[in-house]
């Protein structure tokens, strides 16, 4: 079935540690990627997305993503965290040839520890 | 920078009643949809218009549900007689014509069904 997955429904990690959040997809063709972030009580936030070309996309606030076609993952990461990053985090893909509308991951919650 | 307005940020009806959620898209964006997030719980895709109609809806998506475009500036949702379960955030989103998928969210409304 085609999905999109998001192992992680919780991470916490240490202000400073680098950071990576999981997103696997099930698509026949590769889909349009994206990361989205919300605060709480807030909407969504593009953070980058992928479309084609170089596997590794820079977003705002420092992240950046890989899409890897072999794995069919497009894992975000960040190299030191800071304690503003702690908020939800949605991987969205819009699959080609299927009229444009996202369809999103569960959602990972992001901790921040001092 | 251009921004999705969402009138109102909160509502809260009773069951059975009818209730309207505005959206003013961006204004040179064609595209425009409705996604819900129950609390707790992933970002769904609920409908998408194009060309003042309907182009996508999801299976949530059910006759209780319309949108409509009145004026050329607002995008509204109607919800005709709700229920408990509808309770959610509701986010609207508009984006340009063409590859881009440049989706802009609005902050959203969150519908308290009591």
């Amino acid at each position: 079935a085609q999905s999109v997955t998001q192992p992680d429904i919780h991470i916490t990690v240490s202000e400073g540690a680098s950071l990576e959040l999981r997103c696997n997809y099930s698509y026949g063709a590769t889909p349009y990627l994206f990361w989205y972030v919300q605060s709480p009580g807030q909407g969504l936030q593009l953070l980058l997305k992928y479309f084609s070309g170089d596997t590794l996309v820079q977003g705002i606030k420092g992240f950046e993503a890989e899409f890897k076609r072999s794995q069919s993952s497009f894992n975000l990461r960040k190299p030191s965290v800071h304690w503003s990053d702690a908020a939800e985090y949605f991987c969205a893909v819009v699959p080609t040839g299927q009229g444009g509308k996202l369809i999103f991951g569960q959602g990972t919650e992001l901790s921040v520890k001092p | 920078e251009p921004e999705v307005t969402q009138t109102p940020s909160h509502q809260v009806t009773q069951m059975g009643q009818e209730v309207i959620l505005r959206c003013v898209p961006i204004s040179n964006h064609l595209y425009f949809y409705w996604y819900r997030q129950i609390l707790g719980q992933k970002v769904e895709f609920l409908v998408s218009f194009y060309n003042n109609e309907i182009s996508e809806k999801s299976e949530i998506f059910d006759d209780q549900f319309s949108v409509e475009r009145p004026d050329g500036s607002n995008f509204t949702l109607k919800i005709r007689s709700t229920k408990l379960e509808d309770s959610a955030m509701y986010f609207c989103a508009s984006r340009v014509a063409g590859g881009n998928y440049g989706y802009t969210f609005g902050s959203g409304t969150r519908l308290t069904v009591v």
